[in-house]
């Protein structure tokens, strides 16, 4: 079975700081994502990466910037984070093509206050 | 532009009865559809796919290209079945898939 594992369940961070989320896959996937879970507007993509120093924007990517050094490792970096950034952040991760769909971690519930 | 879209934000029916999530999409190329599924505190998971023609946990779902659908039907829903269901797009020329925004499925007993 695929893993993907995020660092932190539950986050609450203060308005500036900056905030990094962790994602490890453990299946030598070359694609991760990053997406947002947001009541009502689904999930929304902020920012994938096809190879390691890789990356491209989603639909969504102001505010944050990401960091693929090593295969399994893609982080999520809120520069300053932002009330308006608290939301449910999921990473996936997939074989060339997701044929098979995206496997996805269990979420990181992140509070900005 | 692609897009994938869930009229319904909750869907209530009772035990046995039959269900019908419904799912339209946008894409003017050959599409590869998914139904993913989240259980209470659980993760996001892959339900199924429409390639593979599969029924899982008795759900099933068909690609209607005249109509640009791809509805997810139980004949008799289950207690379990509770849960929030998102229908996805691949689209090949960004290997990237994207989420409608989710129908809530509640099964009363």
């Amino acid at each position: 079975d695929v893993k993907v594992t995020q660092s932190s369940r539950y986050l609450v961070k203060r308005t500036g700081e900056k905030v990094f989320l962790e994602c490890v896959q453990d299946m030598d996937h070359e694609n991760m994502f990053w997406y947002r879970q947001d009541p009502g507007l689904g999930l929304r993509l902020i920012y994938f990466s096809y190879d390691v120093k890789m990356k491209e924007k989603g639909d969504i990517p102001e505010g944050y910037s990401v960091s693929r050094e090593k295969k399994e490792r893609f982080s999520l970096i809120l520069e300053s984070a932002s009330t308006n950034q608290t939301s449910m952040y999921l990473c996936a991760s997939g074989d060339p093509g997701q044929r098979y769909g995206y496997t996805f971690g269990s979420g990181t519930r992140l509070t900005v206050v | 532009a692609q897009r994938v879209t869930q009229p319904e934000k909750l869907l209530s029916v009772f035990k046995g009865a039959p269900v019908e999530l419904k799912c339209n999409y946008s894409y003017s190329g050959s599409p590869e559809l998914f139904w993913y599924v989240q259980y209470s505190r659980q993760r996001l998971q892959l339900l199924l796919r429409h390639i593979s023609r599969e029924s899982i946990k008795g759900f099933t779902a068909d690609l209607n290209k005249g109509e640009t659908s791809f509805h997810l039907k139980k004949p008799f829903a289950q207690e379990e079945d509770s849960a929030m269901y998102y229908c996805a797009l691949r689209y090949s020329s960004a290997s990237k898939i994207i989420f409608g925004s989710g129908t809530r499925l509640s099964i009363r007993p």
